[in-house]
Parts: structure tokens; sequence; C-alpha cells
């Protein structure tokens, strides 16, 4: 199947510091990406929908000047999550669809990034 | 409005036993019906996936139910191991547009020897 890969997969900020997040997808390219956001013990929440080329698309009540979303490539995506705060706490996911698959349904998700911000 | 309802929170089986976990959704324009599979600490994987055309579809050990008048479907592991503790998320998704992922509130499921 597909890999999508993600960095880094843990990091501590200071609050009031920008964080960056990469999703790479390792052996396709990806046009669209999506970035996922989970709190502990919660499901995942779609922030916003990450578009080669393009603006990001980002879902209701997501701050689109706090979470900046970069598709600059066909196999990156990258979430910078800008003057961090501690509610900013949680774990960051990627996923991406393979171009390979005939009927395009799958996604295929990152191993995840946690983010602590003290 | 949560679109996708998933039941239960949490279940325990045992080793061997039948997990089943239940999904309803809500929007009549949702046409792809996949099960995920995260461990803690890690990303979801894909298990199993659906579509309407079909009322079930089995893989291994993992099969799925699927009611398009009720428009419910469920998620059955037969002969469940330790090795499937694991949280288990209900999604769906429209065949248009972004075809982003709604995902359910996810089952704990805890497999004891």
């Amino acid at each position: 199947g597909a890999v999508v890969s993600q960095h880094p997969s843990w990091v501590i900020c200071k609050s009031g510091t920008s964080v960056k997040i990469e999703c790479r997808s390792l052996d396709f390219q990806a046009t669209t990406m999506f970035w996922y956001r989970q709190f502990p013990k919660q499901s995942l929440m779609l922030m916003a929908t990450s578009n080669e080329g393009s603006k990001a698309t980002y879902e209701q009540g997501v701050e689109k000047d706090k979470f900046l979303i970069n598709h600059a490539s066909l196999t990156l995506s990258t979430l910078t999550v800008t003057s961090a705060h501690p509610e900013d706490s949680s774990f960051y996911i990627c996923s991406a669809r393979d171009p390979r698959d005939s009927l395009q349904e799958t996604q295929y998700f990152g191993p995840g990034t946690r983010l602590l911000v003290l | 409005q949560q679109q996708v309802k998933q039941s239960p929170q949490s279940l325990i089986v045992q080793k061997g036993g039948i997990s089943i976990i239940n999904c309803a959704y809500e929007n009549t324009a949702f046409d792809y019906f996949p099960w995920y599979q995260q461990f803690p600490g890690k990303g979801p994987a894909l298990l199993i996936a659906i579509r309407p055309d079909v009322s079930e579809k089995k893989e291994g050990r993992f099969t799925i139910s699927f009611n398009k008048s009720a428009k419910q479907f469920s998620l059955h592991i037969m002969d469940s191991q330790p090795g499937d503790s694991a949280t288990y998320f209900c999604a769906a998704s429209k065949d248009t547009g972004r075809r982003a992922l709604t995902f359910g509130s996810g089952t704990r499921l805890q497999v004891q020897p």
C-alpha cells in the first residue's frame, strides 16, 4: 500500500513559538492531502484540505492564520502552528489518497505528530 | 452535528469471541464507508471498506454488514485476538468533491487472553 510519512514524530515547544510539521507521500504523488487533529481518547477531526499549488480549504472553526498550510509539491504538505499555545497540544495526522488506486477511495494516514506546547 | 454515530464507546471481549461495533449515519449522500484501526500513538490504518451497493463484505476475520435503508453499518471481528486490542473508527465520505472522511467517535476494544 501507499506510504505517508510525517516529521517530526513528536515535538515540544514553548508557548508563543511556531512549529512546522511535514507530511510526505513517499511512493506516490498527491494533489490533495488532509490534516486532522486528534485530542486524547477522541476522534479525528478534519482541520483542512491541502491542495497542491493552491490555497488550502479550512473547516469551519479552524483559524487559517494560526494553522498555515503549504502544499508546495506533489509529495509534501506542511502544517505550521503559529504562536502555539498549550491548548494547541494535540496529535496531528495527515492523510492522502493514492492516484494509482483506480477508485481513489482509500485514504492513507501518516503516523502522526505529537505536539506538546509548554 | 455528529454525522456518524458510533457505539459502543468501549468493548471488552474474550479471546476467540466476536467483537461487534456499530455505526449509523445521517447524510444519505455518503457512499463510501471504511473502518480504521488505530493503535496508541500511531496513525489510523484501513481495515476494510464497503460501498452501499453490497450488504456485506468479508476480509479474513473482519466483516462489514451494511443496511442502507436503516443507514447503519457494523464491523464484526471474528475469533478476536489480544493483538486486535486497539481503537476502531468507522468513517464515511461522499463520492464527490474533496471526499473528506467524517469519522465516528471511536470504540476502544480490549480482547482479554
